[in-house]
């Protein structure tokens, strides 16, 4: 399967400032990366399906102009959070969309502490 | 629609005992289904996939996976525990007719398992 990195893996910040985070296929060539958050004890939401350039497509409900997400090239794909509040502290998992049978690989998550 | 269900938010078993994770899923479509173990603050890994060859399934670290058509379910079975088991398990779904864009995510059942 697909390896995929993420960075950083933890990252405090202070309200009000932004923070990207970065995902990278390394081994396969990505048109399609998911963005996903996942609070405590809960599972994962998805926020967004980012496609290679092109505009990412959020789901209902997220703010694009609070997630900004970018997805330059075929391995790379960045999610900034601006501006940020304590309630965007969690943890935000990457994936990339592989193969025919429709797995995704994910990346081993950052941590968002927003203080 | 696709949805799935884990019938436990938590499971405890002896290390050396059986287990066995519970899924029962919807979908409209034919589907596929994987199980995902998430170990605390990284991300997922796959364990296994159903995707319309055999019904009974095999995955990493002696886990497999028996898809039920008639019962609609596709519950995560090993013969015997190890305390690096403990984890986060989800079961996903999704609709080989839209693929990877589409995963449905169980709440999770967290595996303690009790030396």
């Amino acid at each position: 399967g697909a390896v995929v990195s993420q960075h950083p893996s933890w990252v405090i910040c202070k309200s009000g400032t932004s923070v990207k985070i970065e995902c990278r296929s390394l081994d396969f060539q990505a048109t399609t990366m998911f963005w996903y958050r996942q609070f405590p004890k809960q599972s994962l939401m998805l926020m967004a399906t980012s496609n290679e350039g092109s505009k990412a497509t959020y789901e209902q409900g997220v703010e694009k102009d609070k997630f900004l997400i970018n997805h330059a090239s075929l391995t790379l794909s960045t999610l900034t959070v601006t501006s940020a509040h304590p309630e965007d502290s969690s943890f935000y998992i990457c994936s990339v969309g592989a193969g025919p049978t429709y797995e995704q690989y994910f990346g081993p998550g950052t941590r968002l502490t927003v203080t | 629609a696709q949805s799935v269900t884990q019938l436990d938010s938590h499971v405890s078993v002896s290390e050396g005992t059986p287990v066995l994770l519970r899924c029962n899923y919807s979908s409209s479509y034919s589907p596929s289904l994987f199980w995902y173990v998430q170990h605390p603050n990284k991300g997922l890994q796959l364990l296994l996939k159903y995707t319309s060859a055999a019904t009974l399934v095999k995955g990493i670290n002696g886990f497999e996976a028996e898809f039920k058509k008639s019962e609609t379910s596709f519950h995560l079975t090993k013969p015997s525990a190890h305390m690096s088991d403990a984890a986060e398990y989800f079961c996903v779904v999704s609709d080989r007719r839209t693929g990877a864009n589409n995963l449905f995510f169980g709440t999770g059942t967290r595996l303690t398992v009790i030396p």
